[in-house]
């Protein structure tokens, strides 16, 4: 089957810390890889998003490499600002994408928490 | 990237009553919306799958007849939670993909509150 597995939050950093937040997956086929944040309150943005093997996909400084070899896409940012304190969910499409109706497969989330 | 709106953006009603929610893609055409149900310090769920013109899939578990999904065209789908009661208080977020089929673009969810 089709599964995301996240580090278990929440992390805690200081401001301007190095951050990695882990993500492992299982899929059938060749999956595209994400990466999802969530403010308070709000619904989830696309951060970041990789199509195939070692591809890096980056945004606001965050960065995620797809690594076939060892079934990981993790999360990681040098240094993390106060505004960075969120959510942050990893998820996979299924391919053919078509066959699984484009679906997202969600892990659990990280609750990260910056300290000023 | 592409905006998807969602009204209302929080809900009060009473046990019993329906409730609608909106879902527009407002930059692009969403050929398939996505509908999730998320529980507070929880990941989402999918509830249902909803192509433009047909009806929609249900996941395992997912009652049709208490959420009827309508995706009546290719900017608009609407969620109804039909005589609400207080479990189905959560928060409710859709997404939805436009033709290309790449990303699935997320409102900003409706939080309902059944008292």
């Amino acid at each position: 089957g089709n599964s995301v597995t996240q580090m278990e939050g929440p992390v805690t950093l200081s401001e301007e810390a190095f951050l990695t937040i882990n993500c492992t997956y299982t899929a059938t086929g060749y999956p595209s890889l994400f990466w999802y944040v969530q403010y308070p309150g709000e619904g989830l943005q696309l951060l970041l998003k990789a199509t195939k093997a070692d591809d890096k996909g980056s945004n606001k400084g965050f960065e995620a490499t797809y690594r076939k070899e060892t079934t990981s896409f993790h999360l990681e940012k040098g240094s993390v600002q106060v505004s960075d304190s969120a959510v942050y969910f990893c998820a996979l499409t299924p391919l053919p994408s078509m066959e699984y109706g484009n679906k997202l497969v969600f892990g659990a989330g990280t609750i990260l928490r910056v300290k000023s | 990237g592409a905006v998807v709106s969602q009204h209302p953006s929080w809900v009060i009603c009473k046990s019993g009553t329906s409730v609608k929610i909106e879902c527009r893609s407002l930059d692009f055409q969403a050929t398939t919306m996505f509908w999730y149900r998320q529980f507070p310090k929880q990941s989402l769920m999918l509830m249902a799958t909803s192509n433009e013109g047909s009806k929609a899939t249900y996941e395992q578990g997912v009652e049709k007849d208490k959420f009827l999904i309508n995706h009546a065209s290719l900017t608009l789908s609407t969620l109804t939670v039909t005589s609400a009661h207080p479990e189905d208080s959560s928060f409710y977020i859709c997404s939805g993909i436009g033709f290309r089929r790449e990303t699935q673009y997320f409102g900003p969810g409706t939080r309902l509150l059944v008292l």
